[in-house]
């Protein structure tokens, strides 16, 4: 048990279409980043937020996007849907110098 | 740009067997983290470590900062140990942000 949770579990959407996807961490971590990661690969970083700010960014366009709330939850968003964008979203928490406590994440399929 | 690379890809091994997996990296790194993802996609941390050897029961890792090179091995493997075991890196001042990801190695331990 790693005090993280996401949901949904699983989801399908059509090209085209918005999806949020949400990440609930544990009191006390004040930086939580977001992950893809494609069948077979391993995960390719998203952004990350501290403290509500986004302070890093991997190699994602613009509609990946990103919130995350004083209550040590946060958002992942993804506009105009690819098929490409089809992959497990795996969201990860922590604080200063400690390992990273990952969620299960989000199986997402766009059709 | 930092490449993470993980070897081998695949290993089977039966159960008791010493097991090594290695990983080696391209640029310096804040922090080495090693991973274990099971089928459905939860991760969970098994170490994050900068400098040195830690171990937690069966599990031992170490890391050569010189050589861009860490290992992770397992005693007395068990069925349960089946897994796949992920590496990644941070450059980021945090030791636990940012990371580049190996792509996995799939272990199958056989009774």
């Amino acid at each position: 048990e790693t005090g993280v949770t996401q949901s949904p579990t699983h989801l399908i959407k059509t090209r085209g279409q918005q999806v949020t996807l949400r990440c609930s961490s544990q009191s006390g971590h004040n930086t939580v980043s977001w992950y893809q990661q494609a069948l077979g690969q391993g995960p390719q970083f998203i952004f990350q937020y501290y403290r509500e700010e986004e302070n890093g960014r991997g190699n994602f366009p613009p509609r990946f996007s990103g919130l995350q709330f004083p209550n040590y939850s946060s958002e992942l968003n993804v506009n105009a849907l690819e098929l490409d964008d089809s992959a497990l979203y795996l969201c990860a928490s922590g604080s200063y110098n400690s390992p990273l406590h990952f969620g299960n994440g989000t199986r997402l399929t766009v059709t | 740009k930092n490449e993470v690379e993980q070897s081998p890809q695949n290993l089977t091994a039966q159960e008791g067997e010493f097991i090594t997996i290695n990983c080696s990296y391209s640029v310096g790194i804040s922090a080495l983290h090693w991973l274990q993802q099971h089928p459905g996609g939860g991760i969970v941390s098994l170490f994050m470590l900068s400098s040195g050897k830690k171990k937690h029961g069966r599990l031992i890792a170490t890391i050569n900062i010189q050589e861009k090179h860490s290992s992770l091995h397992i005693t007395a493997s068990h069925p349960r140990d089946s897994a796949v075991y992920i590496c990644a890196a941070s450059e980021a001042l945090f030791g636990n942000e940012k990371l580049t990801f190996g792509t996995g190695t799939r272990l199958t331990i056989i009774p």
